[in-house]
């Protein structure tokens, strides 16, 4: 079965701190992507990685780093934690393909940044 | 990726077939049907994708129309675990190298 797990469910910041979000998928999928979602905003992509050390800006990346040192593992750094950053985070991957490859999503990390 | 509707909610009674209904009417030739369901509280859950052909999986089937302008999701017999907010989403990357983007979505409530 696919699994793709991120490494808290609930986190609970301060203001100003740097912040780390792991996610690590048992699929060997090269594609992998870190949303958040928000009522009334829906779901809104942050960054992707399509290989190995290689990320692309999503629609919101104002804040936000990723990293990609291992294929399985990608990571979301909050590089100083702000309030408007509260939000559920979701990691997902993708297979490599055209048209036909959907996409599998962790848990979610609840974070409250205070 | 095309414009898909769905009604914002609708109750199924526990045993019976839940039918989804979703209008894609500009869907594109290389366009696929997605469809995801999302749990409160929990993240996104892939079930079901198509292009022309009904599917079916373990999960549920997916009916695409000839003209391919609209589709229905059926879970065989629903059970509470079932009430979830479901999406679906017309799309030709499968999210490959594009973010995935929900609309609002169908609730659908399974009453005992």
């Amino acid at each position: 079965d696919v699994k793709v797990t991120q490494s808290s469910r609930y986190l609970v910041k301060r203001t100003g701190e740097k912040v780390f979000l792991e996610c690590v998928q048992d699929m060997d999928h090269e594609n992998m992507f870190w949303y958040r979602q928000d009522p009334g905003l829906g779901l809104r992509l942050i960054y992707f990685s399509y290989d190995v050390k290689m990320k692309e800006k999503g629609d919101i990346p104002e804040g936000y780093s990723v990293s990609r040192e291992k294929k399985e593992r990608f990571s979301l750094i909050l590089e100083s934690a702000s309030t408007n950053q509260t939000s559920m985070y979701l990691c997902a991957s993708s297979a490599r393909g055209y048209g036909n490859q959907p996409q599998h999503f962790g848990d979610g990390t609840r974070l409250s940044i205070l | 990726d095309a414009k898909t509707t769905q009604p914002p909610s609708m109750d199924c009674a526990e045993g019976r077939a839940a039918n989804l209904p979703c209008n894609h009417s500009t869907i594109s030739g290389n366009e696929y049907v997605y469809w995801y369901r999302q749990i409160h509280s929990q993240g996104p859950q892939y079930i079901i994708h198509g292009l022309k052909n009904n599917e079916t999986n373990e999960m549920a089937s997916l009916i695409i129309t000839e003209d391919r302008k609209s589709s229905t999701l059926i879970l065989p017999h629903a059970t509470l675990r079932d009430t979830a907010v479901y999406y679906c989403i017309a799309e030709n990357s499968g999210g490959g190298a594009d973010g995935l983007t929900f609309g609002k979505g169908t609730h659908l409530i399974i009453q005992p």
